[in-house]
């Protein structure tokens, strides 16, 4: 009974290569956030989607980037990974912006740098 | 800008006894509280939400949590611990009138020992 869907959960990439996270979602949402969390830190916002606009948060680095194709699925492009991004990456969606609104998280997508 | 504070990083409980996580949050205006819970393994999901009324709000699994205004604090309790409560709990808020997202504190590991 998944709803918010990452693959894969563990990604390991070399330094410097591309690679891509997935994220889908059976819930017909129409936002879709995209979180970094370090260990033992708080989850922190990237960017989000709020239909097909794009927000971008500002101390997001410009090797992240974000595509949504359609409204069930949702990418994290990085495009040249350092070691310093080696995290959990955390999809979530809500079925609106508003401040009070659920937001539905999936399991994450751990990625090791090597 | 909002912002959220957890104290406590690390609680080691014994079953049957009661919980205090603490949090705080800055932020100036009327604000939406919510905690998650990410049990091992899983995926962040919703324990329970403040948006207006009562600052006693009963969440799921027998949590609450209580909204002080004038402390910033939004507290969450349980009055006696089971050892399936061993989880991250993270304390988030979401700010009208902000970025629409959620900001999130960055949690608390919570153990508990049969």
């Amino acid at each position: 009974d998944a709803m918010v869907i990452q693959n894969p959960r563990y990604q390991v990439t070399q330094f410097g290569k591309p690679v891509t996270l997935s994220c889908s979602q059976t819930l017909n949402h129409n936002v879709m956030y995209w979180y970094q969390q370090k260990s033992s830190q708080a989850p922190k916002l990237l960017f989000h989607y709020y239909d097909k606009d794009f927000n971008n948060e500002a101390d997001t680095p410009d090797n992240f980037q974000s595509r949504r194709p359609n409204t069930s699925f949702c990418f994290l492009d990085i495009r040249s990974p350092g070691l310093g991004d080696a995290a959990m990456y955390l999809c979530a969606t809500s079925r609106d912006p508003s401040p009070n609104t659920e937001a539905f998280f999936g399991q994450g997508t751990r990625l090791t740098v090597v | 800008a909002q912002s959220v504070s957890q104290h406590n990083h690390h609680v080691i409980l014994s079953e049957a006894a009661s919980l205090e996580l603490g949090c705080n949050y800055s932020y100036g205006g009327t604000v939406n509280l919510f905690w998650y819970v990410q049990y091992p393994g899983q995926h962040l999901q919703l324990l329970l939400k403040y948006f207006s009324g009562d600052p006693l709000v009963k969440g799921i699994k027998g949590f609450e949590a209580e909204f002080i205004k004038s402390k910033f604090s939004f507290n969450l309790r349980k009055p006696s611990v089971q050892w399936s409560d061993t989880a991250e709990y993270f304390c988030a808020v979401n700010a009208p009138g902000g970025r629409r997202a959620l900001t999130f504190g960055s949690g608390t590991r919570l153990q508990v020992q049969p």
